[in-house]
């Protein structure tokens, strides 16, 4: 079956751009959860979807929002983007919750420039 | 807030040699475990999982982890590491019913043949 896709894989933009990343779940998954991985900060957890509603979201600035659509599709968008925001953002999903386990997508690389 | 902490940052084995990656948690309660690795250009990957019942968990590609919930634990472990389990491990936790993961800052493994 097909796994966690994530569109675009890279991304360039500026500071002060904002900028919308997706993630598809695997099929029948109905939790997305979504993650910056940065060398000094590692995996940080940024919010969770379940059925359209945001269930928990992690210690980032609301600049970082996210949604999730009926077909559990997420979409995560970072505005006024700082060269901080530069990361490997990763979306990870489920079929509840932790409870199953995760299955992580190959990321967004973001460069902010 | 949790912490997760891996002590190890880079490990260099030889080939067959045994394998060993401490991971260490703050959180008083209830908690799901995972480790997860991350080969070379690829996505993260869940190698296994304790939710309870037997603290010794057996994963994927032989390797198996022990929860000892008195020294708050849950070191991954190979009896004969092989060159293609040359990877980055990340040890993580969650609160039993959150849906949120803590990742440790990963362990690099470097097997020499």
């Amino acid at each position: 079956k097909a796994g966690v896709t994530q569109t675009p894989r890279y991304l360039i933009k500026t500071r002060g751009q904002q900028v919308t990343l997706s993630c598809s779940p695997i099929s029948g998954h109905r939790s997305v959860s979504w993650y910056q991985q940065t060398p000094g900060q590692g995996l940080q957890f940024l919010f969770e979807y379940f059925s359209e509603t945001q269930r928990n979201k992690g210690n980032f600035p609301g600049r970082f929002s996210g949604r999730q659509f009926s077909n559990s599709r997420s979409e995560m968008n970072v505005s006024t983007l700082e060269l901080g925001d530069s990361a490997l953002y990763l979306c990870a999903s489920s079929l509840e919750g932790d409870n199953y386990g995760y299955t992580f997508g190959s990321g967004t690389r973001l460069t902010v420039v | 807030a949790q912490s997760v902490s891996q002590h190890n940052h880079h490990v260099i084995l030889s080939e067959a040699a045994s394998l060993e990656l401490g991971c260490n948690y703050s959180y008083g309660g209830t908690v799901n475990l995972f480790w997860y690795v991350q080969y070379p250009g690829q996505h993260l990957q869940l190698l296994l999982k304790y939710f309870s019942g037997d603290p010794l968990v057996k994963g994927i590609k032989g390797f198996e982890a022990e929860f000892i919930k008195s020294k708050f634990s849950f070191n991954l472990r190979k009896p004969s590491v092989q060159w293609s389990d040359t990877a980055e491990y990340f040890c993580a936790v969650s609160e039993t019913g959150a849906n949120n993961l803590f990742f440790g800052t990963g362990t690099r493994l470097t097997v020499i043949p």
